[in-house]
């Protein structure tokens, strides 16, 4: 059965500094990887995903990932935390089919 | 613009009633999911739909059913609530075809079961 998990259910940082959200996934074959952002309320948005091709995606707001096959990670990260970054932010995993594995969510704190 | 809408926003039933909650999408997607969010388990697959007719259980199916009439709508019933139903709801569809691959979700079903 696919897994995927998110180290650290909450991380802060400060305004400016990186953000760095893990993700490992366990997978016998190359998944489609994905991340989204909720905030407050609302529904998931995709930031951004890996399906094939280069293994360094970029996404909305700044963010990016890394798709690391030898890890089985797919860490995302930011150079410079902004206050509208503040969210939950979860890892999900899709493979054959249609259906998709979510992480348990990593919720992001910027301190001003 | 395309979208999924979920109705109603926010619900208070009491145990043992039966619920339903509606999810709409004019994306033309055929496949339809319904997650439930609780903290600590992050989203958790109810049920799924890759097309009219057709439904699936996901990983935490109990208590709960769905039926697939047409493209657009996938609505979730509880059968008879109960307060381990107390949850946020979600909706999302995606297209079958592969060169999408990404999940479109609705704004979220809070249910409270008293």
């Amino acid at each position: 059965a696919q897994s995927v998990t998110q180290l650290g259910s909450h991380v802060s940082v400060s305004e400016g500094a990186l953000v760095l959200l893990r993700c490992n996934y366990s997978s016998s074959v190359p998944p489609y990887l994905f991340w989204y952002v909720q905030y407050p309320n609302q529904g998931l948005q995709l930031l951004l995903k890996y399906t094939t091709g280069a293994t360094l995606v970029k996404g909305i707001n700044g963010f990016e990932a890394e798709f690391k096959k030898s890890e089985t990670s797919f860490h995302l990260t930011k150079p410079s935390a902004h206050m509208s970054d503040a969210a939950e932010y979860f890892c999900a995993v899709r493979q054959a089919g249609n259906q998709f594995y979510f992480g348990t969510g990593t919720s992001l704190t910027v301190i001003p | 613009d395309a979208e999924i809408t979920q109705s109603p926003r926010h619900k208070i039933t009491e145990t043992g009633r039966q619920v339903t909650l509606a999810c709409h999408q004019t994306w033309n997607h055929n496949n339809m999911f319904w997650y439930r969010q609780d903290l600590g388990h992050g989203l958790r697959l109810i049920h799924y739909s890759y097309g009219v007719q057709d439904t699936n259980k996901g990983e935490v199916s109990d208590g709960y059913s769905v039926s697939r009439s047409n493209t657009e709508d996938l609505p979730l019933t509880l059968e008879s609530a109960a307060s381990s139903q107390t949850s946020v709801y979600f909706c999302a569809s995606s297209d079958s075809d592969r060169s999408s691959y990404e999940q479109y979700f609705g704004p979220g079903t809070r249910l409270t079961v008293t």
